[in-house]
């Protein structure tokens, strides 16, 4: 099994553009969430999602959506990308209590 | 919500050493895990650990609930062991995660 996949593993983007971050997980497991993880912050939720068709936010949505149309894929979407965005970006999906993280995406808005 | 704080927020360690992570939350909890990210970004559960100790070869980890403090064990610690380690509230998809204590073990 594969377990988490994130693409990109990296990324630049100019403020403004738009982007989606890609998470796939082949467990099927039904609840996935994003973290965001900025320096001496921990992780911050920022959207989470039950099963298929069931999302809501977390802690620090802003400025970001998710669908979820399939249990394998959650992907994040930035809408107009902003310096303040600048973080690495880690999706789980949780089998139970248990967490399986992805790799991270290491994102840069310049 | 509910609020995770750990200390120390930094800490170096001469190889060999034995060191103790604390981890204190602001309310009662069912549960709490401990997770390891390493170097290489890559995040690990260690422990889930709702209350009482477990032991898993030169980590262990003690949870009070009562009184709403984890501690995290290292023993004989080795330059892989290096690396942030968070305590977490698991919500499943609502966990709330502490800032993290970095650790560096030097050769």
């Amino acid at each position: 099994n594969a377990g988490v996949t994130q693409t990109p593993k990296f990324q630049v983007l100019k403020t403004g553009q738009s982007m989606t971050l890609q998470c796939a997980q082949d467990m099927n497991h039904e609840y996935m969430s994003w973290y965001r993880q900025d320096p001496g912050m921990g992780l911050r939720l920022i959207h989470y999602s039950v099963g298929a068709g069931i999302t809501d936010q977390g802690e620090v949505p802003n400025g970001y959506n998710v669908s979820r149309s399939t249990t394998e894929d959650f992907p994040l979407r930035l809408l107009s990308a902003a310096p303040s965005q600048t973080s690495v970006y880690f999706c789980a999906s949780w089998a139970g209590t248990e967490a399986f993280f992805g790799q991270g995406t290491r994102l840069t808005v310049v | 919500g509910i609020q995770v704080e750990q200390s120390p927020p930094d800490l170096i360690l001469q190889e060999g050493a034995n060191s103790t992570l604390r981890c204190n939350f602001s309310d009662s909890v069912n549960n709490l895990q401990w997770f390891h990210q390493n170097p290489w970004g890559q995040l690990i559960n260690l422990f889930y650990i709702p209350s009482g100790t477990k032991q898993n070869g030169r980590l262990s980890a003690t949870t009070v609930a009562t009184e709403r403090y984890s501690l995290l064990y290292i023993s004989s610690s080795q330059t892989t062991d290096s690396g942030v380690y968070f305590c977490a509230v698991p919500g499943g998809f609502k966990t709330i995660f502490g800032a993290g204590t970095r650790l560096f073990v030097k050769a």
